[in-house]
């Protein structure tokens, strides 16, 4: 599976946009790019995934280039309670059909909102 | 999507003695998965609990240390075997994975005293 490199770390404020870059140089042809939110004392869940251009849902955006090497994950107008971990994963598609694989988390990004 | 409860929530054990953490999914899945969170570190995947099978575990977990059992399509255990200081983490168990969405438990955080 491809490995993936996220900031450990980013802050922000109430009400802004936040971006978080995900790098996954080594992406395979048929991957497809996950991000999980981990909330403290609870398991990730899924936000968003994606596999080339532009996703988005109620929650965040995805940003995708055509290189497929990275990803942005976009947060709009965050508030104090999207303070937690943000997870880039790369792998096969949901609903892709023979059963799932164990997921390989990368290190996350902690994002940190400020009122 | 599914929903996962795990038991208990949190523990503090002596060490060498085990631990056995319970998973509850409702609905009925094939594969299960059991994972560790070290404080203030990411996940880690310990073992696939497939029902019917032999758990398959990832380099550096070992059954004996962490024995899995997986007796219906519902349910699953965990035990962390003789433990030491080293074993304080965060089990989580989940079901899906890539291929699927994954769905996660709150987690049982075991403190070795």
């Amino acid at each position: 599976l491809a490995k993936t490199t996220q900031p450990i770390s980013m802050d922000s404020y109430e009400g802004q946009e936040v971006n978080i870059t995900c790098s996954h140089n080594n992406i395979a042809t048929n991957d497809y790019i996950t991000w999980y939110q981990q909330f403290p004392s609870q398991g990730p869940r899924f936000i968003i995934q994606g596999y080339k251009t532009k996703v988005t849902n109620e929650v965040a955006s995805l940003f995708i280039p055509a290189d497929r090497k990275s990803s942005t994950l976009s947060l709009p107008r965050v508030s104090l309670s999207d303070t937690a971990v943000y997870y880039c994963l790369v792998g096969r598609r949901i609903n892709s059909g023979g059963g799932a694989d164990g997921l390989t988390f990368g290190k996350g990004t902690h994002l940190i909102i400020q009122p | 999507s599914a929903v996962i409860s795990q038991k208990p929530s949190r523990d503090i054990c002596q060490r060498g003695t085990s631990l056995t953490i319970q998973c509850q999914v409702d609905s009925q899945v094939t594969m299960m998965f059991w994972y560790r969170q070290q404080p203030g570190q990411s996940l880690t995947l310990i073992a696939t609990a497939n029902q019917g099978s032999e758990a398959t575990y990832e380099s550096g977990f070992v059954i004996d240390k962490f024995p899995i059992s997986r007796p219906n399509l519902t349910f699953s255990t965990l035990t962390v075997s003789n433990m030491s200081p080293e074993d304080s983490s965060i089990y989580l168990c989940s079901v899906g994975g890539h291929g699927t969405e994954a769905f996660f438990g709150q987690g049982t955080r075991l403190t070795v005293v």
